[in-house]
């Protein structure tokens, strides 16, 4: 199985700040990353996939970059609703394998 | 406008059964393939198993490969889980979501989730 090494695992932040996570896949995966947004009691939410492009209706303060094995995923001026938890995620092989969240909060 | 609605969940002793449902509209169904994922609770996301479009492929978790059937109709828009021997581990927050081809040469993302449904597995 491929695994998603996410880092940090929390991060506090300020609103208009600017935060990145990153994402490392222990075998080359090519771009097939996404990355989800998740509030507490919801549904995951699409924010990026193909490591670097934007699901439709995704703010552009959301931005994603990498290949191979290295990633990361960019917010930039954070805002009151960007406080929430961010996971990683494969689907160049099955099981598709996520990170294990990083989860942002309000300093 | 896309939707997937997992029917309700519920508590069920160790070693039941229990079949989950996934309702969608707003997409033409019978051309994507589709996941199950789960999260247990206070716990980050795990892929559970896969269905083609047409179902003649899937996979499945490790966890569960053995004690769960995933399975759809095409003519009813709906996906299902069929959960057997179910374990105290198999407690989760459920969810199904559509899987989209990316490109040619890529494997299929999940773009769109239903909101859940809760399974606790519980004496």
């Amino acid at each position: 199985d491929i695994q998603m090494t996410q880092s940090p695992s929390s991060l506090s932040a300020s609103v208009g700040d600017s935060v990145t996570i990153t994402c490392r896949a222990s075998q080359g995966i090519r771009n097939d990353l996404a990355w989800f947004q998740q509030i507490p009691g919801k549904a995951p939410k699409s924010l990026i996939y193909a490591a670097s492009s934007l699901q439709n209706g995704v703010p552009s303060k959301f931005s994603g970059s990498g290949s191979g094995t290295y990633f990361t995923l960019t917010i930039s001026s954070l805002q009151p609703e960007d406080f929430a938890t961010y996971y990683c995620q494969q689907y160049n092989a099955f099981p598709h394998t996520f990170g294990r969240g990083t989860k942002l909060e309000l300093k | 406008e896309v939707q997937l609605v997992e029917s309700e969940g519920r508590w069920i002793r160790p070693g039941g059964s229990l079949r989950l449902s996934c309702a969608v509209s707003g997409f033409t169904f019978r051309s994507f393939s589709m996941n199950w994922f789960r999260q247990a609770p206070g716990k980050g996301l795990e892929w559970v198993s896969y269905i083609s479009d047409s179902g003649r492929t899937t996979y499945y978790a490790d966890s569960v490969k053995g004690r769960f059937i995933i399975s759809r109709d095409n003519a009813k828009s709906s996906l299902f889980l069929q959960m057997s021997s179910l374990r105290a581990e198999d407690s989760a927050v459920y969810y199904c979501a559509r899987a989209v081809v990316v490109s040619y040469s890529s494997g299929e993302r999940s773009d769109y989730w239903g909101q859940g449904s809760l399974v606790l597995v519980s004496s």
